[in-house]
């Protein structure tokens, strides 16, 4: 049973450019979290999707926004990438019937 | 919850040296508290949740407790070994939020 999956996971962008991070959820999980590690920091809640909804959000600009589709996959994207969005972007999945998030391996964007 | 404070910052100990970590929180709202285990170039590994004040929790040479009236929670690690060697997150979560707030990590070197 594969775990949480994401991809790619290393990017290199430029600022203004955009970027699209995918994720894989855990079988049997329909909800899809997304959190910021930033350098020195713990991760930071970005936002959550449900029944391809965003069902909660934390305090992030709107240059980010996501999507969840019918399989309960995910997509995080960042528009007008500056420098400061340079983390590792960690997806994480859960279900309805138990507490615990579960984490993907991240995907490590650096902003130049 | 809005501050979560993880005490040390990082550690070392020798091999089958008994060590333990605190998360500190604020104690209104609480819903649940979550363990993770961070090793490098892997996936957040989830260790623990606990809901309930007084909540001990064990997997094999690690345990946690919860004080959920004072807002803080203990982490152990009986006999360390090499392989414990990672990042030690915890991140409560409050009633009526899917989000969790994650503290900075003990980092644990553990010395053979």
């Amino acid at each position: 049973d594969a775990g949480v999956t994401q991809s790619p996971t290393h990017l290199i962008k430029t600022r203004g450019q955009q970027v699209t991070l995918r994720c894989s959820p855990k079988s049997g999980h329909d909800t899809v979290s997304w959190y910021q590690q930033a350098l020195g920091q713990g991760p930071q809640f970005i936002f959550q999707y449900y029944e391809e909804e965003e069902r909660q959000r934390g305090n992030f600009p709107d240059r980010f926004s996501g999507h969840q589709f019918p399989n309960y996959s995910s997509e995080l994207n960042v528009n007008a990438l500056l420098l400061g969005d340079s983390a590792l972007y960690l997806c994480a999945s859960s279900s309805g019937t138990e507490e615990t998030q579960y984490f993907g391996p991240g995907t490590r964007l650096l902003v130049l | 919850i809005l501050n979560v404070e993880q005490s040390p910052q990082s550690l070392h100990v020798q091999e089958g040296d008994s060590t333990n970590f605190t998360c500190s929180f604020p104690s209104s709202n609480f819903y649940a508290l979550h363990w993770y285990r961070w090793e490098t170039a892997k996936s957040p590994e989830a260790l623990f949740v606990m809901t309930l004040n007084g909540d001990e929790k064990k997997k094999g040479r690690i345990s946690a407790t919860l004080n959920t009236k004072e807002g803080y929670s203990y982490l152990y690690i009986k006999g360390s070994q090499p392989e414990d060697s990672a990042t030690y997150l915890c991140a409560p979560s409050g009633a009526g939020t899917y989000k969790y707030i994650f503290g900075t990590g003990t980092r644990l070197k553990v010395l053979a």
